[in-house]
C-alpha cells in the first residue's frame, strides 16, 4: 500500500491528453512538499521527467507537463504518442514517523 | 556526465546479509549538498526508497526497514555501499542507485542500471 495513490492504468489515442494522477495527504503532498515524476520502460531504469512540480528536466519534451493543488499532484500529456507508453511514477517526502521519501504505485499508460 | 552502476550478488540466501556498492563518477560525494540514495522495485511492482547518504555522513532510511539497512560511503573511491540484513524472498528485486538533488524532499537522477537481487534457498 503506497503512501502516494496513483490509478493503476489509464490509456488514451495517439494525439489526445492524458492526465495522471497522484493523491497524498496532509503529512505529505498537502504540507505542501515538492512532487516529482518518473517515466519508466519495461527492463529499463526510471527516468526523471519532472521535478519540483512543474519543471522538465532537459531533453524532456514539453508535451509533459505537472501540476500540484492541495493533496493531490498531476501529470498531463498532451499529443499523446505511441513511445510514451510506459509506467509512471510520482515521488515526494512524507513527513509522518521520521521523515521519508515516498512513491505512488505507479501508473501503466497504454497508447491505444 | 553523471553514471552510476550497482553492483553484488544476483542471488543470496534467506536470512543472509545482502551487501551492495553503487559506484559512481562524474560528481563528487565530498562536494556540499551532494547525496546518494538506493531504491527497490520488486518484480511488476512499485518503486520503494531504501536509504540515504549526504556528503556530510548524514543517513536517512526508511522507517519500515531501518533496523535491518545500514549505508556508507566511500570518497575516495566514489562509492557507496548498502547493506541489508536477515534477506527474505519478499526482498526479491532490481536495487537501483541514484544521486538526490536539492535535499531531503528532492529528486533522484539519474539512475543507474539497476542489480537484480533473487532471495532464495
Amino acid at each position: 500500500q503506497s503512501v502516494l495513490t496513483q490509478p493503476p492504468s489509464v490509456s488514451g489515442a495517439p494525439g489526445q491528453r492524458v492526465t495522471i494522477s497522484c493523491t497524498g495527504s496532509s503529512s505529505n503532498i498537502g504540507a505542501g512538499y515538492d512532487v516529482h515524476w518518473y517515466q519508466q520502460f519495461p527492463g529499463t531504469a526510471p527516468k526523471l521527467l519532472i521535478y519540483g512540480n512543474n519543471n522538465r528536466p532537459s531533453g524532456v519534451p514539453d508535451r509533459f507537463s505537472g501540476s500540484k493543488s492541495g493533496t493531490s499532484a498531476s501529470l498531463a500529456i498532451t499529443g499523446l504518442q505511441a513511445e510514451d507508453e510506459a509506467d509512471y511514477y510520482c515521488q515526494s517526502y512524507d513527513s509522518s514517523v521520521t521523515g521519508s521519501k515516498v512513491f505512488g504505485g505507479g501508473t501503466k499508460l497504454t497508447v491505444l | 556526465q553523471i553514471t552510476l552502476k550497482e553492483s553484488g550478488p544476483t542471488l543470496v540466501k534467506p536470512t543472509q546479509t545482502l551487501t551492495l556498492t553503487c559506484t559512481f563518477s562524474g560528481f563528487s560525494l565530498s562536494s556540499s549538498g551532494v547525496g546518494v540514495g538506493w531504491i527497490r522495485q520488486p518484480p511488476g511492482k512499485a518503486l520503494e526508497w531504501l536509504a540515504l547518504i549526504y556528503w556530510d555522513d548524514d543517513k536517512k532510511y526508511s522507517p519500515s526497514l531501518k533496523s535491518r539497512l545500514t549505508i556508507t560511503k566511500d570518497t575516495s573511491k566514489n562509492q557507496v555501499v548498502l547493506t541489508m540484513t536477515n534477506m527474505d524472498p519478499v526482498d526479491t528485486g532490481t536495487y537501483y542507485c541514484a544521486p538526490n538533488r536539492s535535499g531531503w524532499f528532492g529528486w533522484f537522477d539519474p539512475w543507474g542500471q539497476g542489480t537484480l537481487v533473487t532471495v532464495s534457498s
